[in-house]
C-alpha cells in the first residue's frame, strides 16, 4: 500500500535561517507531488507542485523554493526565513487527475 | 478566476439535525470536485468525489453546474462528523487542485 511519510513533524527555526523539509511517497511510481501551507481561515494554499524529477511548478512567489531529487521525493526550502513562513505545511501525492492523499504535516515556527 | 468558496467558517447544529455545508465554485473548464475532511489529530482525507456519486458516512454532495454549487449535505448529524471540511476541485486539463477555506462543522450533544 502506499504511505507518505513527512519530516519533521515540528519544528522551531530563528529568522534568518535555512529551511528543509522533506517529504517522501512509498508504493507508488511517478507520482504527482504538493506542497501546502494550511493556515486557520484560509485553507490550504498551494505553493509547488511537481509533475516528475526536476519539474518544480510554483504557484505562489514567496521566501520558498522546491526541488524533486528523486521520483518519490519532495523537498520544500529556504535559504533565509521569515516570521510569515511559520505555518503548517502539509505533503501530498496524486496519481492522475484523482484524489491526493496528504502527508502528517510539520508546524514549523519561525522566532 | 478559479476559486473554490466556502462561505460558513463555522457551522454548529445538533446532533441528529440535518447538516448542509456550502460550497461554490468559480471554473472555466470542467472541474472534478471534491470534499475533504480532517478530523482532531488525523490527517486530511477524501470524503467523497462527484465523479463517484457515492455516499460515505451518511454525507452526500450533488454537483449543480448551472449554480455552480457542491454543497455537502447529511441529514442526521452525529457527533463524531464534528471536523474541519474542504472543499477542492481539480480538472483534467492541469494538475492543480483548488481549496476552499474550510468549513468547521460542530455536532452539539
Amino acid at each position: 500500500s502506499q504511505t507518505i511519510h513527512q519530516w519533521p513533524a515540528t519544528l522551531v527555526q530563528p529568522v534568518g535561517s535555512p529551511l528543509s523539509l522533506e517529504c517522501t511517497v512509498e508504493g507508488t511510481s511517478n507520482p504527482n507531488l504538493y506542497w501546502y501551507r494550511q493556515a486557520a481561515g484560509r485553507g490550504l494554499q498551494l505553493l509547488f507542485y511537481s509533475v516528475g524529477i526536476g519539474q518544480i511548478s510554483s504557484e505562489v512567489p514567496q521566501n520558498l523554493s522546491a526541488s524533486r531529487p528523486q521520483d518519490r521525493q519532495f523537498i520544500l526550502s529556504s535559504k533565509k526565513l521569515l516570521l510569515s513562513d511559520s505555518g503548517f505545511y502539509l505533503c501530498a501525492w496524486s496519481v492522475g487527475f484523482y484524489e491526493q492523499y496528504f502527508g502528517p504535516g510539520t508546524r514549523l515556527t519561525v522566532t | 478566476a478559479q476559486r473554490v468558496t466556502q462561505p460558513e467558517k463555522l457551522l454548529s447544529v445538533f446532533k441528529g439535525a440535518p447538516v448542509e455545508l456550502k460550497c461554490n465554485y468559480s471554473y472555466s473548464g470542467s472541474p472534478e470536485l471534491f470534499w475533504y475532511v480532517q478530523y482532531s489529530r488525523q490527517r486530511l482525507q477524501l470524503l467523497l468525489r462527484h465523479i463517484s456519486r457515492e455516499s460515505i458516512k451518511g454525507f452526500t454532495a450533488d454537483l449543480n453546474k448551472g449554480e455552480t454549487s457542491f454543497h455537502l449535505k447529511k441529514p442526521f448529524a452525529q457527533e463524531e462528523d464534528s471536523a474541519m471540511y474542504y472543499c477542492a476541485l481539480t480538472s483534467s486539463g492541469t494538475y492543480k487542485y483548488i481549496f476552499g477555506t474550510g468549513t468547521r462543522l460542530k455536532v452539539l450533544a
